[in-house]
């Protein structure tokens, strides 16, 4: 199964409101985690690195008040969308670090669709 | 800064001819490389990666050495099935960095 799992897999919600999104390591404790965001057909652009315990480091370009990034243990990061607007639509993955294979697992992603 | 190129897709195939996806970098240091391959509506799997030169990569029949001189790490498969139809991204990364992605090749084989 899924060793990093990313909730909820599909979500839509109005303007205005705010979205949550989870990625969850169930086998591996994640002191680094990332997140990206895809536009369709087009590669995946790193929104923020997320440490546990300490404020996520964002990208330039990427609104810190927006994208709202909390990874309070060590096997839970969460992505909030704050007053969502529909350019926030966008297909959002999660990515988390594994130092000693050099490898990095990801989520199943997150299309979110704001109307 | 790294960067990665890989060729521009779409690429379509027919059932069990050989495929090539071009991909050189760009990197400061001694990446890792590494192919993640996405399925409609999925997140991304990794594939197979290297992480010192003339490692050889390989996973369900696709393999990709790991050319310091060439700064290449090219994705070959022999024979492609319709089920090897998604996007292949190249991707590197120095440490524990974040990775650093080409812009993906769509690949569609057709029966």
């Amino acid at each position: 199964g899924a060793v990093v799992s990313q909730h909820p897999s599909r979500v839509i919600c109005k303007s205005g409101t705010s979205v949550k999104i989870e990625c969850r390591s169930l086998d591996f404790q994640a002191t680094t985690m990332f997140w990206y965001r895809q536009f369709p057909k087009q590669s995946l652009m790193l929104m923020a690195t997320s440490n546990e315990g300490s404020k996520a480091t964002y990208e330039q370009g990427v609104e810190k008040d927006k994208f709202l990034i909390n990874h309070a243990s060590l096997t839970l990061s969460t992505l909030t969308v704050t007053s969502a607007h529909p350019e926030d639509s966008s297909f959002y993955i999660c990515s988390r670090l594994e130092p000693r294979n050099y490898g990095y697992t990801f989520g199943s992603g997150t299309r979110l669709t704001v109307v | 800064g790294d960067s990665v190129t890989q060729m521009e897709g779409p690429v379509t195939l027919s059932e069990e001819a050989f495929l090539t996806i071009n991909c050189t970098y760009t990197a400061t240091g001694y990446p890792s490389l590494f192919w993640y391959v996405q399925y409609p509506g999925e997140g991304l799997q990794l594939l197979l990666k290297a992480t010192k030169a003339d490692d050889k990569g390989s996973n369900k029949g696709f393999e990709a050495t790991y050319r310091k001189e060439t700064t290449s790490f090219h994705l070959e498969k022999g024979s492609v099935q319709v089920s090897d139809s998604a996007v292949y991204f190249c991707a590197l990364s120095e440490g524990n960095t974040p990775l650093v992605f080409g812009k993906g090749t769509r690949l569609s084989v057709i029966a």
